[in-house]
Parts: C-alpha cells; sequence; structure tokens
C-alpha cells in the first residue's frame, strides 16, 4: 500500500540553525499539507499546498517557514532560524480529490525535531 | 474558525467490552469527519470517517455516527483488543466544498484496554 515517507526520523538542531524536513507524499497525490504536534497536544495544520502554490496557511505558519516541491516527488518545509518552541513532531500529509474533493488526507510517520 | 473537542481525555477498558469516543465540532460548514489512530511515536492513521451526507458508518469492530443538527459525532469501537490501545483523534474539515482543505483535530482521546 503506498504511504507518505518522510526523513529524518530524528533531527536535532540548535537555535538560530535552519533545518529542512524533507517528505515523499504518495505518488499520484496532488495536496500536500505540514502539521506539527507539540508533545503532548493536538495535531495543528500549518500549511497547504497546490499546483505549485500555497493555498492556506496558519497563523503558526510565518516568515521563518516555507515550503517547495523542488522536484516531482519531493515536499520540503524549511524552518529558516530555528527556536526552542519550534521543537514538536512535524508531520507531512498528502491527498487526492475524491468526487471533486480532496478530503481524505494521509500521514507520514513524522519528523521529530528538537531544538536546542 | 473550526474548534473540534473531544472527551474523554482518557478512557481504560477491559479487553472484550466496548469504547465510546465522543466529539463535538463547533462549525456547521464542517462536512468531513476523519478519525485517527495514532500510536506511540508514529503518525496519525485514517481509520474510518465519515461524510456529512451520512448518519452512520460501519468498518468491522469500528463504527461512527454524526449527528449534524448537534454537531456531535462518535467512534464507537467493540470488542476491544490490547492492539485498540492507542491515541485516538477526532477531527473535522471542509473537504468537500473546497478542493482541499485542513483537518482540524480534536485534543485526543488515549485509550488502554487492558487484558
Amino acid at each position: 500500500e503506498p504511504e507518505v515517507t518522510q526523513t529524518p526520523s530524528h533531527q536535532v538542531t540548535q537555535m538560530g540553525q535552519e533545518v529542512i524536513l524533507r517528505c515523499v507524499p504518495i505518488s499520484n497525490h496532488l495536496y500536500f499539507y505540514w502539521y506539527r504536534q507539540i508533545l503532548g497536544q493536538k495535531v495543528e495544520f500549518l500549511v497547504s499546498f497546490y499546483n505549485n502554490e500555497i493555498s492556506e496557511k496558519s497563523e503558526i505558519f510565518d516568515d521563518q517557514f516555507s515550503v517547495e516541491r523542488p522536484d516531482g516527488s519531493n515536499f520540503t518545509l524549511k524552518i529558516r532560524s530555528t527556536k526552542l518552541e519550534d521543537s514538536a513532531m512535524y508531520f507531512c500529509a498528502s491527498s487526492w480529490p475524491s468526487g471533486g474533493s480532496a478530503d481524505t488526507q494521509y500521514f507520514g510517520p513524522g519528523t521529530r525535531l528538537t531544538v536546542l | 474558525g473550526e474548534n473540534v473537542e473531544q472527551h474523554p481525555s482518557t478512557l481504560s477498558v477491559q479487553e472484550g467490552d466496548s469504547a465510546v469516543i465522543k466529539c463535538t465540532y463547533s462549525d456547521s460548514a464542517s462536512n468531513y469527519f476523519p478519525w485517527y489512530k495514532q500510536e506511540l511515536g508514529k503518525g496519525p492513521q485514517l481509520i474510518i470517517d465519515i461524510r456529512s451526507n451520512v448518519g452512520e458508518k460501519k468498518d468491522q469492530r469500528i463504527a461512527v455516527t454524526l449527528n449534524k443538527t448537534a454537531k456531535h459525532f462518535s467512534l464507537h469501537i467493540t470488542e476491544t483488543q490490547p492492539e485498540d490501545s492507542a491515541v485516538y483523534f477526532c477531527a473535522a474539515s471542509m473537504g468537500m466544498k473546497t478542493s482541499y482543505d485542513k483537518v482540524i483535530f480534536g485534543p485526543g482521546t488515549s485509550l488502554s484496554v487492558i487484558p
């Protein structure tokens, strides 16, 4: 069964450093998302991406964050200058329009980001 | 914006018993309601979903119900097994109205099935 993959599984970085989290969505999917989950809290939406542009972003997704689909298979989340509060699990998700709607989202295993 | 509440936050049941998790949502425009199971160290895994034009859906030991008027939806797991132990998230989305839409998660229910 096709699945969303993410690398690395765990990333440790120093505050102020740039990190890039990578995702390979399911191959025929057209819609891509990033979510994050701070330890013990709910999963929060960050950004959605379609047709090579951001469709929607949350207030969490400020100028320090960017997303890119550099080729036909990868989808990346970049944090330019990490802060302690960026420590969280980051989940990539993808979906395919079904009957005109892209509602069923499939999640990757996540990247645990630790900012020291 | 949409807000999803979920109860209880923790639930312990004996193996073989049923488990019920209840959620409410605030935005009547939401029309797609997925349920995710998250095991330790893993990403949310879709286990069942329901759309607003359906009141109930069942898949083996799992069933979901939706009351649009009251903006309530519930997950029922029958004949629970130890491998059902995980955190369960309800969620809401307007996925049927837009071509894509974010999923708004509830805070989660930690289910423990005691052998």
